[in-house]
């Protein structure tokens, strides 16, 4: 069965330094990936959409990587700041209507 | 931009009533809603997808006379846990496609602020 993965265990840094996630998932190929970020008891927010012809995509401090090889996403966050603090999920679709799925999410905490 | 409204935000109930969370799409229209709930520390997970006019689609092992979802326009989806239980007890959150995110052929999704169910 599909199956998404994102290292579950909380990633602390100092800020200032590059934050690193990582999504890989197996089983499948989806045409795309997206990334969200939850904060504690709201709904997620959508980040970046990466495609999978795309090697790289950038959204001011934010990279997205999708290594269809490796079947994996890497997610960066360059400059981090204690703001960046959150739960970072990826989600690729599956099934019909382009439903997404999503990993458990990694939670990144940005120490001053 | 994009705006989902869910409600309420949060609320508590005695065990076996029902309970109705609306999910509204404030300035776009939502043919198709998505409906996760997700236990603490946990992901989301998908329960069914609200189709506009038509019945909604469950994932595996979500009881469909259990969970009653209406998507009776293009801009309001109804989830209705109906006899809830403790067990039943969950952040549920909806969410739409097709918003101001403009990426032509993906389904990115707009979510609401979640409703937090509490059971006694």
């Amino acid at each position: 069965s599909q199956k998404i993965e994102q290292n579950s265990e909380a990633l602390n840094i100092q800020e200032g330094k590059t934050a690193t996630l990582t999504c890989n998932y197996t089983n499948y190929s989806p045409a795309y990936l997206q990334w969200y970020r939850q904060d504690p008891g709201r709904g997620p927010v959508f980040l970046l959409l990466i495609r999978e012809n795309e090697k790289e995509k950038r959204k001011e401090r934010l990279k997205v990587t999708f290594d269809t090889t490796l079947k994996q996403s890497l997610f960066h966050i360059t400059a981090s700041q204690p703001a960046d603090s959150a739960t970072y999920l990826c989600a690729p679709p599956t099934g019909g209507y382009n439903k997404l799925i999503f990993g458990a999410g990694t939670r990144l905490a940005v120490h001053p | 931009g994009a705006v989902v409204s869910q409600h309420p935000s949060w609320v508590i109930c005695k065990s076996g009533t029902s309970v109705k969370i609306e999910c509204r799409s404030l300035d776009f229209q939502a043919t198709t809603m998505f409906w996760y709930r997700q236990f603490p520390k946990q992901s989301l997970m998908l329960m069914a997808t609200s189709n506009e006019g038509s019945k909604a689609t469950y994932e595996q092992g979500v009881e469909k006379d259990k969970f009653l979802i209406n998507h009776a326009s293009l801009t309001l989806s109804t989830l209705t846990v109906t006899s809830a239980h403790p067990e039943d007890s969950s952040f549920y959150i909806c969410s739409a496609g097709g918003a101001g995110i403009v990426d032509s052929g993906a389904n990115v999704l707009t979510f609401g602020a979640g409703s937090r169910l509490t059971v006694l």
